[in-house]
């Protein structure tokens, strides 16, 4: 079964500087990954999406994140953080043919002025 | 283009008594629902997995006669919490699938936030 990892609980960045959230992911081919965000009390929404093609993919807000099959990684990064960025971040992997998707613990971002 | 609505968006309730949260694709089709539970400050934990008119598939550990789920339509699924107590107080979000999508890419609701007392 798939699986992931975020190993950073939380992290606090400064408005207006760069922005790493790392994933790592554990699947025995080639994986579906996905990063979502949360806002407080809230559902989630897609920043983007990775399935084949081109290992850097861009998402909304500014986000883009680079799937490394060697490093089983898909790290999420924005160049420079706006406070409304302050949320939980959760990547998540799905595997071909089963439309279940793994969530890692997720990374809180706290941006600070 | 794909709306997952689910209502009510928060609900208290007494012990003992039974509540349904429904979750709908407002714009598609969803032949695929997926329920999760998240508890503050941790990630989501899938509940189970219902198709439109069958059974719902529930993950290990999940009480199936405890948490009833009904995928009665293509655009409905609800997820019925039997005989609550406190500790099945927690954010409830299901998500949806379309059919045919290559990237199988979830769609999730706004969420449920279920407090029993």
């Amino acid at each position: 079964a798939q699986s992931v990892t975020q190993p950073d609980i939380h992290i606090t960045v400064s408005e207006g500087a760069s922005l790493e959230l790392r994933c790592n992911y554990s699947y025995g081919a080639t994986p579906y990954l996905f990063w979502y965000v949360q806002s407080p009390g809230q559902g989630l929404q897609l920043l983007l999406k990775y399935f084949s093609g081109d290992t850097l993919v861009q998402g909304i807000k500014g986000f883009e994140a680079e799937f490394k099959r060697s490093q089983s990684s898909f790290n999420l990064r924005k160049p420079s953080v706006h406070w409304s960025d302050a949320a939980e971040y959760f990547c998540a992997v799905g595997a071909v043919n089963d439309y279940k998707l793994s969530f890692g613990a997720g990374t809180t971002v706290t941006v600070r002025a | 283009g794909a709306v997952v609505s689910q209502h009510p968006s928060w609900v208290i309730c007494k012990s003992g008594t039974s509540v349904k949260i429904e979750c709908r694709s407002l714009d598609f089709q969803a032949t695929t629902m997926f329920w999760y539970r998240q508890f503050p400050k941790q990630s989501l934990m899938l509940m189970a997995t219902s198709n439109e008119g069958s059974k719902a598939t529930y993950e290990q550990g999940v009480e199936k006669d405890k948490f009833l789920i009904n995928h009665a339509s293509l655009t409905l699924s609800t997820l019925t919490v039997t005989s609550a107590h406190p500790e099945d107080s927690s954010f409830y979000i299901c998500s949806a699938s379309t059919p045919g999508d290559i990237s199988y890419e979830q769609y999730f609701g706004p969420g449920t936030r279920l407090t029993v007392t």
